[in-house]
């Protein structure tokens, strides 16, 4: 079982917007500004979208955005478009390793 | 262009070896941590290994300790995954990336696929 939880699907209609949490269910997830959030195309690499909490790689759409409170971090995507469907993952540090959520599904209805 | 392009993926049978390797180019690859990721058929993404720029400090997760080694070469600029008894939950889709520092795997290769089976 994954260190940081994340819920398994989410859905969305157009336009509209969803969050998607991430919370360390572990003592040993530390520095929790250092949390990165990823995309996944179905056959496609992961692509970086959010990282340090909510910082965005240059190219990225302000439609996502990132945050924290407490021990849960968040990636929120506003103005939902077809193609934002696809699998998120947040990524942290337990100790020295890194450590991937179990990762969401997201549905753009 | 960034490129990084994984090989040597294929069917290996339980308890064998395979020898991945990640073909770096467009940036100084002596300059950044490098990972492994891995993603099993229908599952999330795991975190495999990491090296620094130099090759003097190594991670992994403990499913692989003393079983995979990582390593890079600077003059080949390649980044490699040895895997040695290998088992059927190491079966899964291997990508290599460019670590940015504070988890920001910025580049990603394709995936080369190993698959652990007899």
């Amino acid at each position: 079982q994954s260190a940081l939880t994340q819920p398994a699907s989410v859905s969305g209609s157009p336009g509209q917007s969803i969050t998607i949490s991430c919370t360390a269910t572990s003592s040993d997830v530390g520095s929790y500004n250092l949390v990165s959030w990823y995309q996944q195309h179905p056959g496609k690499a992961p692509r970086l979208m959010i990282y340090e909490v909510s910082k965005r790689p240059s190219g990225i759409s302000n439609r996502f955005s990132g945050s924290r409170s407490g021990n849960t971090a968040s990636l929120t995507i506003s103005g939902l478009q077809a193609e934002d469907e696809a699998d998120y993952y947040c990524c942290s540090y337990a100790g020295s390793l890194v450590v991937f959520g179990g990762g969401t599904k997201l549905t753009v209805l | 262009e960034v490129q990084l392009v994984e090989s040597g993926g294929g069917l290996v049978q339980p308890g064998g070896s395979l020898r991945l390797s990640c073909a770096v180019s467009g940036f100084p690859f002596s300059r950044y941590w490098m990972s492994w990721v891995r993603q099993a058929p229908g599952k999330g993404l795991e975190w495999v290994a990491n090296i620094n720029q130099d090759g003097s400090e190594k991670n992994y997760v403990d499913s692989v300790k003393g079983r995979f080694t990582i390593s890079r070469d600077s003059a080949e600029n390649s980044l490699v995954l040895e895997m040695n008894s290998l088992r059927a939950e190491d079966t899964a889709v291997y990508y290599c990336a460019r670590d940015r520092g504070s988890l920001r795997f910025d580049c990603w290769g394709q995936g080369t696929l190993v698959t652990v089976s007899s």
